[in-house]
């Protein structure tokens, strides 16, 4: 089993809907959980970082960490064509690597 | 963007053959890192560098070799290609311990390898 589990999709959603995506993970010990964008072709980039639990929004974007359940979502909401692209989660704890997700490959229908 | 920059953005190589990939950067960070990216597995760690002449092993090591001659320079060298390392090689940059604390990751546009 792979530490961290994410969908690959793809998920398809028209224009405006709200996103919500998803990784699940099984080290209790991560305390840094990063969502990163990656558009076709191109290096990811850095989206939302959260340390720990809680909630973070950022503009159209919220990134929630659950740790109990170890669980973590992003959410788009008024999601755009622009928005398409393939999100990954990565989580890791001190003095350790990060460990990524397979990344979810999104769609937003015009 | 940050400035980093690999090269080549494309090979096609035949099994066998050594292979070398270049990242370069303009940033004076100190922490440099090889990945690997194949559908369903995400991003994986190759090697990764904290300084001059200091490279560590990351989770997919084998079959990969590593040199930091000076701060902007990473290589990353198959010394004899195989059809498994088919991939898309990421490079990425760091200013502080990865996972020590907030560390945010800069990528570079990839190369995309084809070992046949």
């Amino acid at each position: 089993q792979k530490e961290v589990e994410q969908d690959p999709g793809p998920l398809s959603v028209p224009e405006g809907a709200i996103v919500s995506l998803n990784c699940t993970y099984s080290n209790s010990a991560f305390q840094y959980f990063m969502w990163y964008r990656q558009y076709s072709r191109k290096g990811p980039e850095l989206l939302m970082y959260t340390y720990s639990s809680g909630n973070k929004e950022d503009g159209r974007f919220t990134a929630q960490v659950d740790k109990s359940s170890k669980y973590i979502s992003l959410f788009i909401r008024d999601s755009q064509p622009s928005d398409s692209a393939t999100y990954l989660c990565a989580m890791g704890r001190s003095n350790y690597q990060l460990i990524w997700g397979a990344g979810t490959k999104l769609i937003i229908k015009p | 963007d940050a400035g980093i920059t690999q090269s080549p953005r494309h090979k096609v190589t035949e099994t066998g053959t050594p292979v070398t990939l270049r990242c370069h950067q303009t940033e004076n960070h100190r922490y440099m890192y090889w990945y690997r990216q194949d559908p369903g597995h995400g991003l994986r760690l190759i090697h990764y560098s904290y300084g001059v002449k200091d490279t560590d092993k990351g989770e997919v090591s084998d079959g990969y070799s590593v040199s930091r001659s000076k701060t902007e320079d990473f290589l990353l060298t198959l010394e004899s290609a195989t059809s498994s390392q088919t991939s898309v090689y990421f490079c990425a940059i760091s200013e502080s311990q990865l996972a020590a604390s907030y560390n945010e990751q800069f990528f570079g546009p990839g190369t995309r390898l084809t070992v046949l």
